[in-house]
């Protein structure tokens, strides 16, 4: 059964810094790997899609890297601003299902402090 | 504008009553999909339908039904027979299933009074 656990579970750092977000998944047979943000109260926003024969994705600050031999992912977060405040969520679809399931972590808190 | 749209935003519930959640898409994007998150739990699937008038439970479907009459639609009935309805449920859809990118909608807060 594939299981996508997210370290650390909360991150605060001072504006400007870099900061790097983990995800690692228990099956190497994905489809892909999503990540997304959302804000308290609201519904989830897509980041980055990153198909299982890719190696990354880049969008703005924003690079996700993703390992499937060894389960893992990477959210790197260039010069970081209070506005990334969010909650991180990474998700997998795994190949066992057609129907597009998506199965995800509990997600990283950030808060970037001013 | 495309998008996801759940209706509505906040949500009571009185015990033994059925509650319906709206989601409708603009994207014309076969699959659609019921979550449900919970503190500490993470998201969950409740249903997804991958075709118009064809559905699938996902891990969760107890105390739920759904119906898929319209491509752009895709309700949630939350019957009496959840025991535990208080939650935040998000719609999502993809273009098809497996290997496309999820879209979700705002959520909608459901609790039990």
């Amino acid at each position: 059964k594939q299981e996508v656990t997210q370290i650390p579970a909360a991150l605060s750092v001072p504006e400007g810094e870099n900061l790097v977000l983990n995800c690692s998944f228990t099956d190497s047979a994905i489809y892909n790997l999503q990540w997304f943000r959302q804000d308290p109260g609201k519904g989830l926003t897509s980041l980055l899609l990153i198909q299982s024969s890719q190696r990354e994705q880049t969008s703005g600050r924003l690079n996700a890297s993703l390992d499937k031999s060894s389960g893992r992912s990477t959210l790197y977060i260039a010069a970081s601003q209070p506005g990334d405040s969010a909650t991180y969520l990474c998700a997998v679809q795994d190949a066992y299902n057609q129907g597009g399931k998506l199965i995800f972590g509990q997600g990283t808190e950030l808060s970037v402090k001013p | 504008d495309g998008g996801i749209t759940q209706s509505p935003k906040y949500l009571f519930r009185k015990e033994g009553q059925n509650v319906t959640l709206s989601c409708e898409q603009n994207l014309n994007h076969d699959a659609m999909y019921w979550y449900r998150q919970d503190p500490g739990q993470g998201l969950r699937l409740i249903y997804y339908s991958q075709i118009v008038n064809d559905f699938q439970k996902g891990d969760i479907a107890e105390g739920y039904s759904v119906s898929r009459e319209k491509k752009e639609s895709f309700p949630l009935t939350v019957t009496s027979a959840q025991k535990n309805p208080t939650a935040f449920y998000l719609c999502a859809s993809s273009i098809a299933g497996g290997g496309t990118e999820a879209f979700f909608g705002q959520g909608t807060r459901l609790t039990v009074v």
